[in-house]
């Protein structure tokens, strides 16, 4: 099984609508949780964070459920610039590891 | 400024040869990386070093070697290059061994013919 699981998508939807994202994680221990975009052909960007409490910034939700081992995104009034792929990531510890990243979520926002 | 550079962009080069690509954060990070995405476009760690010092060293094959002259710059050097070599190589920088926030450098797409 693989560590960060996603569905690679891709999601196509039209302007303005609303998209969400899921996300599985295999290790219970994970402590941290990101949703990173990555542009075509571009270097992976961290979009937001993710807490237990679930967090909010502007048209992005991120919610985090500990019990299921589950990570979402979500994307409100889509815009063309949000045309890209949606990396979920997890840190498996707070010391000494490095990122776990799913293989990403493709979007498209069409006019 | 750029705040993780690396170079080159673009690297093509023969089966058997040995290249190197060079990292440099301006971040003043104490973490640096090296991740490898494949044609599946799956991203996967290869090395961490903090403060100059290996931390992570994941199952990368030998002729893959990392070197870090200091805190701002984490180097990869390839011996003996292979085709399943040919992918995008990223470097990240991040303040601490955390890895909390992550900033990755444009990449370098190397392939291998």
């Amino acid at each position: 099984r693989k560590e960060v699981e996603q569905d690679p998508g891709p999601f196509n939807v039209p302007e303005g609508a609303t998209v969400a994202f899921n996300c599985t994680y295999s290790n219970s221990a994970s402590q941290s949780f990101f949703w990173y975009r990555q542009d075509c052909r571009k270097e992976p960007k961290l979009l937001m964070s993710v807490y237990s409490s679930g967090n909010e910034d502007g048209r992005f939700t991120a919610q985090l459920n500990r019990a299921s081992q589950y990570i979402s995104l979500l994307i409100r009034d889509s815009k063309l610039s949000d045309s890209a792929t949606y990396l979920c990531v997890v840190n498996p510890k707070n010391s000494g590891y490095a990122l776990n990243f799913g293989k990403g979520t493709s979007l498209l926002v069409t006019p | 400024d750029t705040a993780v550079s690396q170079t080159p962009k673009y690297l093509v080069t023969q089966m058997g040869n040995d290249k190197s690509i060079k990292c440099e954060q301006n971040l003043g990070h104490d973490t640096m990386y090296w991740y490898k995405q494949d044609s599946k476009k799956f991203l996967k760690i290869m090395f961490s070093y903090n403060n100059k010092e290996l931390i992570i060293n994941e199952t990368v094959p030998n002729r893959f070697s990392p070197k870090s002259p200091d805190k701002a710059h984490l180097n990869l050097h390839i011996n003996s290059l292979e085709l399943g070599d040919s992918a995008v190589y990223f470097c990240a920088s991040s303040q601490d061994s955390t890895g909390y926030e992550q900033y990755f450098g444009p990449g370098t797409r190397l392939t291998v013919t």
